[in-house]
């Protein structure tokens, strides 16, 4: 069964580096998203990607953050500086119809440590 | 905006004994409406959805939820719970128009023997 695969599954880091974190989505599905769960609190949205373009960001996606496509498989989420309060569980997902009409598949997570 | 609540953050159920998970909403039009389950170390899984028509879905699983309008509501039951249904259980809403789901703070199943 086709299956989004997150890389890496835990990462650790110090607080100012640069962080990528790793997604590949199936293989015919047109739109793709970061999610991310802080430890006990909700899942929450960061943003949606359609067409090679942001579609929707919510508010916690400022600046330090920035997603990409680079080679037609792969779709990374990128945080330039780290702060401690970006330490998180982060959900990869991706669907063929999008979000209002068709299933979110996640993958497990990337677990990141901002220390 | 949209929120979802979901007022348990525990539930314990004994094996083969039913199951309700609460879940409320709120907002302005019809929502869409989402359960999913999150098994340890797993990523999230779809067990069911509603956009419109009949307001009792079915699931995968032998889930089932209905949505009731006047309270607000989608929640998940099942007739008789199984040991592997322990994992956590999220209730989410999408707003027609918009790719983001907002997703409740979740609920933590433990099935007892």
């Amino acid at each position: 069964e086709p299956e989004v695969t997150q890389t890496p599954s835990h990462q650790v880091t110090q607080m100012g580096q640069e962080v990528i974190l790793r997604c590949v989505p199936i293989s015919n599905h047109l739109y793709f998203y970061w999610y991310r769960q802080i430890l006990g609190q909700k899942v929450e949205f960061l943003v949606s990607f359609y067409n090679n373009e942001i579609s929707e960001k919510s508010e916690i996606f400022d600046d330090q953050f920035s997603v990409e496509r680079p080679d037609g498989s792969n779709f990374t989420l990128k945080i330039r500086s780290t702060k401690l309060e970006d330490s998180a569980m982060y959900f990869c997902a991706s669907s063929d119809q999008g979000a209002q009409t068709g299933e979110l598949f996640f993958g497990e997570g990337s677990r990141l440590t901002v220390l | 905006a949209q929120s979802v609540t979901q007022p348990d953050i525990h539930i314990t159920v004994s094996e083969g004994a039913s199951l309700e998970l609460r879940c409320n909403y709120s907002y302005g039009a019809t929502p869409y409406l989402f359960w999913y389950v999150q098994s340890p170390g797993q990523g999230l899984q779809l067990l069911l959805k509603y956009f419109s028509g009949d307001t009792l879905v079915q699931g995968i699983k032998g889930f089932e939820a209905e949505f009731k309008r006047s309270q607000s509501s989608f929640n998940l039951r099942k007739p008789s719970v199984h040991w592997s249904d322990a994992a956590e259980y999220f209730c989410a809403v999408g707003a027609r128009g918009f790719q983001k789901l907002v997703f409740g703070t979740g609920t933590r199943l433990l099935v007892s023997p």
